[in-house]
């Protein structure tokens, strides 16, 4: 069964830095999708990127990248120019080419100061 | 383009009571997932639907079940509740089934059981 870890609880960051979110997955599969999402107090579950296992290069969306490291089944989340809004908890995901279920690690609370 | 749309979002139920919970995906998707989301256990695949089929279940007890419309709206349904079922019960949808594509979900229907 495939499983992800976030290791970090909590983070906080003061606003205009950068900082790393890390996630490790374990699976046996080889094909598969991972995802960043974001759950603001607002509670509504917001993508924030996604990599295709297959795609060595790793994926970019604005402010927000991604280091993919297949071999070592790592998928960290970096923030550059951490701006209050980023503030929430983020879950990292992975989706399971057989079943189709996304299953989420426990989360990490990011905390931007201002 | 209107979102997942999840209703009601808030219900308060008494023990042994059941409940419904609607979701609209977003028009032209035909996958519908849910998940449940507990401070304790985090965020946990209940099943997903494509097509009016479900094609695939999480570990839940049988009181947990669903179905999908023609127009791939879907419910879920928990009866004779219990006190560890109150959660924020997500839905998401995405256009098809399988190891592709990203979910969008809904601001979730937040059950409180007496």
């Amino acid at each position: 069964a495939q499983t992800v870890t976030q290791s970090q609880p909590e983070m906080s960051v003061q606003e205009a830095e950068t900082v790393t979110l890390s996630c490790t997955y374990d699976t046996s599969e080889s094909d598969y999708y991972l995802f960043w999402y974001k759950q603001p107090p607002s509670r509504q579950m917001i993508l924030v990127i996604r990599q295709e296992a297959y795609k060595q290069q790793n994926a970019t969306e604005n402010r927000f990248s991604v280091n993919f490291q297949k071999a070592a089944k790592s998928f960290s989340l970096k923030i550059s120019d951490s701006q209050l809004g980023d503030a929430a908890m983020y879950f990292c995901a992975y989706l399971s080419s057989n079943t189709g279920k996304l299953i989420f690690g426990q989360g990490t609370t990011l905390q931007v100061k201002p | 383009k209107a979102g997942v749309t999840q209703t009601p979002r808030y219900l308060i139920k008494t023990r042994g009571q059941q409940v419904t919970l609607s979701c609209s995906p977003i028009s032209g998707h035909r996958s519908v997932s849910w998940y449940q989301q507990t401070p304790g256990q985090g965020l946990q695949f209940l099943f997903e639907y494509f097509s009016e089929t479900q094609r695939n279940k999480g570990n839940f007890p049988g009181r947990f079940s669903g179905r999908q419309f023609s127009n791939s709206r879907s419910e879920m349904n928990v009866s004779t509740l219990e006190l560890g079922d109150s959660a924020l019960y997500l839905c998401a949808s995405r256009r098809q089934t399988g190891g592709t594509g990203e979910l969008f979900f809904g601001e979730g229907s937040r059950l409180t059981v007496l």
